[in-house]
Parts: C-alpha cells; structure tokens; sequence
C-alpha cells in the first residue's frame, strides 16, 4: 500500500500568514494527489485534485505543487474561515490512502 | 447536477450488521470509480472500499467484513458490514470519482454508531 505522510499534524498562525502543508508519498504518485479541507459537521471539500488543479470557486489564496513524491499546499494569506483540517489523498493505486492530516488554526 | 445520497446508517450492537446504499444521479455507477471513507470520531479520514467496474477494493481494517457491491440498474453502491466494532463507528461517506480522474463528487454522509 501507499503511504502518505502528511506534515505538521497542527500548526497556529495569524491571519494573513502563509502556510504550507506538506505530503510525502511512499511510492511514486504521478500526479494522483488531491488535497481536501474539513470543517466540524461538513462534507470534505475539494480543494485541489491532479496535484496543482483547483477545483472551481476555491479561493485562489490556495494553491498546490508537486516535486517527485512531495505535495505542498499553500495558503498564501490566512483567512478566519480556513481554520479547518487539511488532508491529502493519493488515487493512484488502491487503497486510495489519505495523509494523517493537518489541523490549521489562527493565533 | 450530480448526486450521491447515503442511507441505512443508525445504531448497531457490536457484532450487528449494517448495509449502507449510495443512490447516484447525473453520475454512472458502473462505469466510474465508487468509494466509501469514514471520518472517525476525533481522528481523520479513512478510505474504507471501492468498486470500479468488476473490481473491489478494502482497506485492511475491513477486509473480509465489509462487502461492496452494486446494482446498475438502481445506480446504487452498496456496502454490506458485518462483524461491526466499536471502533467502525463514524460517518460514512460516498464518494464518486470519474473515470478519467478529474472530477470527484461526496455524499452527505451517514452516521454509523457501534455501541452497546
């Protein structure tokens, strides 16, 4: 199976901070790689599928990369609203495993 | 405009059984990937199943418990759990994933408890 190893589990920042989200594959990925945000009593949203394709109507303050088996999300500039748990989720081969997740809080 | 509705959650016993259903429109079952991820209360997402076209798949927790399956002609995925744990209880998610990869569709979720 595919292991995704998501860094750091938490982290605080203040409104308008950047913050970076990190997942490491175990394996080569391509570029099978979503990233989701989930908020208490909501359905996962999809942020980002394909790696570095947002999906439509997110904020363009988020983007995403890949270089090899490492995939960043970036918040460019942190907003009250994106207080929330940020996951990765490989779909390149089944078990289609996500990260451990990242909370994200505001100071 | 697509749509997957869970149902069949609720309460079971340790050791009950439970079979969840995924309802799709406007979205194929039979020719799509269809998968079922828990968030479990306190902790993150787990991928539990899929079905894709003849194939199945199970995350090692619920290998030889839970069964997926479908029936084309309602559009529906099923997933049959037996055997359940206290440790199942969360809330189960459909999840449709195009063929090709680039679009991705959740349920509204339904909640699973395992408690006696």
């Amino acid at each position: 199976d595919i292991q995704m190893t998501q860094s750091p589990s938490s982290l605080s920042a203040s409104i308008g901070d950047r913050v970076t989200i990190t997942c490491r594959a175990s394996q080569g990925i391509s570029h099978f790689l979503a990233w989701y945000q989930l908020k208490p009593g909501k359905v996962p949203k999809l942020l980002i599928y394909s790696a570095s394709t947002s999906q439509p109507g997110v904020p363009s303050r988020f983007s995403a990369s890949r270089s090899g088996t490492d995939f960043t999300l970036t918040i460019s500039s942190l907003q009250p609203e994106d207080v929330a748990t940020y996951y990765c989720q490989q779909y390149s081969g089944a078990p289609w495993t996500f990260g451990q997740g990242t909370k994200v809080e505001v100071k | 405009e697509v749509q997957l509705v869970e149902s069949g959650g609720g309460l079971v016993q340790p050791g009950g059984s439970l079979r969840l259903s995924c309802a799709a429109s406007e979205f194929t079952v039979s020719g799509n990937y269809i998968s079922w991820v828990r968030h479990l209360p306190g902790k993150g997402l787990e991928w539990v199943s899929m079905i894709y076209r003849g194939d199945t798949y199970y995350a090692d927790s619920v290998e030889d418990r839970f069964t997926i399956s479908r029936d084309s002609s309602k559009n529906t995925v099923h997933l049959q759990m037996d055997s359940l744990r206290v440790e199942d209880t969360a809330i189960y998610y459909c999840a449709g994933t195009a063929e090709n990869l680039d679009r991705f569709h959740w349920g509204q979720g339904t909640l699973v408890t395992v408690s006696s």
